[in-house]
């Protein structure tokens, strides 16, 4: 059983371009997290999503950044625009349908941007 | 506590010694409190769910206790060893949305 996949592993931007970063679920999983750990920072929530459903995006920058998880496919970390400010590591965690703040998390080995 | 707190920051210890840590979270709106281990250049590896007050759980040489109405949870290691140097994370839910609130951890070193 696979774990939770992010790719890519390792992203370089120019200011102003567009990052897409992925991340797979576990096998069986519907809800998706995803974090933000800044240069010399913990991790900060940013996003929960259930299948086609976000539920809670409290954490997320007001402009440039959306999520999304569709039916089919991974969910998507989509960040417009980006500026310096923007690298760091973005980690996904997901977890099983019920339980919400119940359930463990299982983390992804994160998405590092970096923005030249 | 409005936020969530963790302390110490770091902590350096030789094998064999049991260390623990502290967590401090807002006990308003409860819902769980997760403990995480984070190895260098890994990802976050949960330890432990607790919910409710007086929960008391064990993994190992790991253990951790949970007072929700003062907002604590301590987080035992019982004779450290060099593998267990890590940082150890506590988040904080309170709601059941799954948004949580993390602590900045406490760096845990074991000298052999």
């Amino acid at each position: 059983n696979a774990g939770v996949m992010q790719n890519p592993r390792h992203l370089v931007r120019r200011r102003g371009q567009e990052a897409r970063l992925r991340c797979s679920p576990m096998k069986g999983h519907s809800h998706v997290y995803w974090y933000r750990q800044l240069p010399e920072e913990g991790l900060k929530f940013m996003v929960y999503l259930q299948k086609e459903n976000i539920i809670d995006e409290s954490g997320m920058p007001k402009e440039r950044f959306s999520a999304e998880f569709p039916k089919e496919g991974p969910s998507i970390l989509r960040i417009q625009q980006v500026v310096r400010g923007d690298s760091a590591a973005y980690f996904c965690a997901s977890s099983p349908p019920q339980g919400g703040s119940y359930n463990e998390q299982f983390f992804g080995p994160g998405t590092r941007l970096t923005v030249l | 506590i409005l936020n969530v707190e963790q302390s110490p920051q770091s902590l350096h210890v030789q094998e064999g010694d049991s260390t623990n840590f502290t967590c401090s979270f807002p006990s308003s709106n409860f819902y769980a409190l997760h403990w995480y281990r984070w190895e260098t250049a890994k990802s976050p590896e949960a330890l432990f769910v607790m919910t409710l007050n007086g929960d008391e759980k064990k993994k190992g040489r790991i253990s951790a206790t949970l007072n929700t109405k003062e907002g604590y949870s301590y987080l035992y290691i019982k004779g450290s060893q060099p593998e267990d140097s890590a940082t150890y994370l506590c988040a904080s839910h309170n709601t059941n949305a799954g948004k949580s609130t993390f602590g900045d951890g406490t760096t845990l070193t074991v000298k052999p």
